[in-house]
């Protein structure tokens, strides 16, 4: 199985500020099946990234991912007031799939 | 418009079964995969099982198998999630979740589970 470790644990930036987050993958993911999530409190996850590296629909330019292998980022160049939330990385490229990274929130300093 | 509405969940003692269900409607529910994905109280998510379109692949997280058992009636654009032998682990959001080439790209809003006595 497949274990993904997400870093920092908690960043803390302020709005306009490049955010860079990790994910760890424990071995390698089959064609760069990785995507994040963002979640705020209250609702459910909504996703940004699949792929490693493309947009979901609907998602701002200012997300961006990255990566390969056992290695991944997504960068958020800006931030923006609402993207001060959770998120999640998430491989789906083998068995068990889903398993998800422990989450990296993302607050205001 | 994509909607995914769960329910089923509720109080329930340790040991007990309940079953969980999701109506999935504004998408054609026999093309895509399903999986249901948890969240305990202020922790990080935890993926639990998913179907494929036909029901002809099911998997399970560790944690579940034995006990969960996945189903969908695409009759009835409907998934649902047999929840047996519960433990006070299990407590948590239940939240179903479309999977477009594995990817979860729609999400319910989720059903409280609490396994307390």
């Amino acid at each position: 199985e497949i274990v993904l470790t997400q870093s920092p644990g908690t960043l803390s930036l302020s709005p306009g500020e490049r955010a860079t987050l990790s994910c760890r993958a424990s071995q390698s993911v089959s064609s760069s099946y990785l995507a994040w999530y963002q979640q705020k409190p209250g609702q459910a996850p909504r996703l940004l990234i699949y792929g490693a590296s493309s947009r979901a629909t609907g998602i701002p330019d200012r997300f961006s991912g990255s990566g390969s292998g056992t290695d991944f980022t997504l960068t958020i160049s800006r931030l923006e007031p609402e993207d001060f939330a959770v998120y999640y990385c998430q491989q789906y490229g083998s068995s068990p799939p889903g398993t998800f990274g422990q989450g990296t929130k993302v607050e205001i300093k | 418009e994509v909607q995914l509405v769960e329910s089923g969940g509720g109080l329930v003692q340790p040991g007990r079964s309940l079953r969980l269900s999701c109506a999935a409607s504004g998408f054609t529910f026999d093309d895509y995969a399903m999986h249901w994905v948890r969240q305990a109280p202020g922790k990080g998510l935890e993926w639990v099982s998913g179907i494929s379109w036909n029901s002809g692949s099911i998997g399970y997280a560790d944690s579940v198998k034995g006990r969960f058992t996945i189903s969908r009636d695409n009759a009835k654009n409907s998934l649902y999630l047999q929840m047996n032998s519960l433990r006070a682990e299990d407590t948590a959001l239940y939240y179903c979740a479309r999977a477009f080439g594995g990817v979860l790209d729609y999400w319910g809003q989720g059903t409280l589970v609490t396994v307390s006595s």
